[in-house]
């Protein structure tokens, strides 16, 4: 069982171009999650996904969006990547939605992508 | 205000000393908070998590919530080397909110022989 996997490992890319990290799980996680890592600002939440179907906007989410057309992957997309982009991106998935009623569940992260926006 | 702060770092302590790790929260609704790991270079990993006022044991980790004060920490008892690492408090929203991870900004912690 692989876990979570993200793709590209790291990525340099030109300011105005397009471009799409994908996430995969194979645990049959309902939901999922993509994250930014800056120095100094910790983790922030760009969108999540509660169940396949659904998307919701996080804490940073301008800039970026996500889609969920079935339950294993859950690709984040910057349109028109701008420097301030340039992050360490994680994607996570657990079983149900953290902080749904309830005991608190699991969520594991994949190994990441370095992205640098020049 | 950010909504989840961390007593700030870094955090020095000798090996097979305790260390206390705090966090409190803003969202009094908050239903599940969270401790996690992160070595460098590493993605996070969970090491406890805790739903209920009170103590929570696994190993030489406790967590402690009380919602009252919206205060949540850790507690790395016979601290090794091994432990040095960041540690990332993160808090789950209630009511409508559920599945938002809010995190912490992470404290440094350095165990030294």
């Amino acid at each position: 069982i692989a876990g979570i996997t993200q793709a590209p490992t790291s990525q340099i890319l030109a300011a105005g171009r397009r471009m799409t990290l994908r996430c995969t799980q194979d645990m049959r996680h309902n939901a999922m999650y993509w994250y930014r890592q800056d120095l100094g600002l910790g983790l922030r939440l760009i969108h999540y996904s509660n169940t396949a179907g659904t998307t919701g906007k996080g804490e940073v989410p301008d800039g970026y969006s996500v889609s969920r057309a079935n339950t294993d992957d859950f690709p984040l997309t910057l349109a028109s990547a701008v420097p301030s982009q340039t992050s360490v991106y994680f994607c996570a998935s657990s079983e149900f939605p953290l902080g749904l009623a309830g005991d608190p569940d699991t969520q594991y992260f994949g190994p990441g992508t370095r992205l640098t926006v020049l | 205000q950010k909504e989840v702060e961390q007593n700030s770092g870094p955090l020095s302590v000798p090996e097979g000393a305790i260390a206390s790790l705090n966090c409190t929260y803003s969202d009094r609704v908050s239903q599940s908070f969270f401790w996690y790991r992160q070595y460098s270079g590493k993605s996070p990993e969970l090491i406890m998590s805790i739903y209920s006022n009170g103590d929570k044991e696994d190993g030489r980790f406790t967590a402690q919530l009380n919602k009252a004060s919206q205060y949540v920490s850790l507690l790395i008892r016979d601290s090794q080397p091994s432990d040095s690492a960041t540690y990332l408090c993160a808090v789950a929203g209630g009511g409508t909110s559920y599945g938002k991870l809010t995190f912490g900004q992470g404290t440094i912690l350095t165990v030294h022989p």
